[in-house]
């Protein structure tokens, strides 16, 4: 059974760096998957961030791709996230997910979320 | 971007009952289209892939249907778990945008 767990720090303050990890049990993140970004905010509803394959290419959505990395931690397996130049814009809950890709592509595993807050 | 756009926004409707959620893209994604369940304090959970795709595990009271910008859920025979909000996702075009989504109220 595959599961996602995402970890960091709940508080960030603006303009500085938010960084998330997203813990994978039950498959490895070197098989054939995508591993993607998502979050949820009020404002913004739910935002596609960006995703990596397992190996290591990425790809961004443009409105975030100047400011945010994603990167894999194969010996931890482990997915990470990197958002620079955070403002109140980003407070959000960001989930990591596995995407599934059959030609068709669909997010079939999510973590629980973790809360990111921007704030001084 | 594809823009995706639900309605209603919100609806109320009893158990046992059937309802119906429109998602609208702003150009053709052929029948891309995936649809998820969120209940309040989880993540969004995958319903439906490809437009009309079962994933594992989902009753058969959920359907999908659709091509091109117009697609539609139903979903028959309403039950306690399915009050939730509803988003549709399409995965035509990088970047994967989502619907605003639906809430399902009980009445």
């Amino acid at each position: 059974q595959v599961q996602l767990q995402e970890s960091g720090p709940g508080l960030v303050k603006p303009s500085g760096t938010l960084s998330l990890t997203c813990d994978v049990s039950g498959v490895s993140i070197s098989s054939s998957s995508w591993w993607s970004w998502v979050r949820q905010s009020p404002g913004k509803g739910l935002e596609w961030i960006g995703r990596i394959y397992h190996s290591g290419s990425s790809t961004y959505n443009p409105s975030l791709k100047s400011r945010v990395t994603i990167s894999l931690d194969k010996s931890k397996n482990q997915v990470s996230l990197r958002l620079i130049f955070v403002d109140a814009a980003d407070t959000a809950v960001y989930y990591c997910a596995r995407e599934v890709d059959t030609g068709y592509n669909w997010f079939d595993t999510w973590g629980q979320g973790s809360l990111v807050t921007v704030s001084s | 971007d594809i823009q995706m756009t639900q309605s209603p926004s919100s609806l109320s409707a009893s158990v046992g009952d059937r309802v119906t959620i429109t998602c609208r893209a702003s150009q053709s994604i052929s029948t891309y289209l995936n649809w998820y369940r969120q209940k309040p304090g989880k993540a969004p959970k995958v319903l439906i892939y490809g437009v009309s795709s079962l994933q594992s595990g989902v009753p058969s009271r959920f359907r999908g249907s659709g091509s091109g910008t117009d697609f539609t859920l139903t979903i028959s025979n309403l039950q306690p778990e399915d009050f939730a909000t509803y988003y549709c996702q399409q995965s035509h075009t990088i970047p994967w945008t989502f619907g605003q989504g639906t809430n399902v109220e009980i009445k």
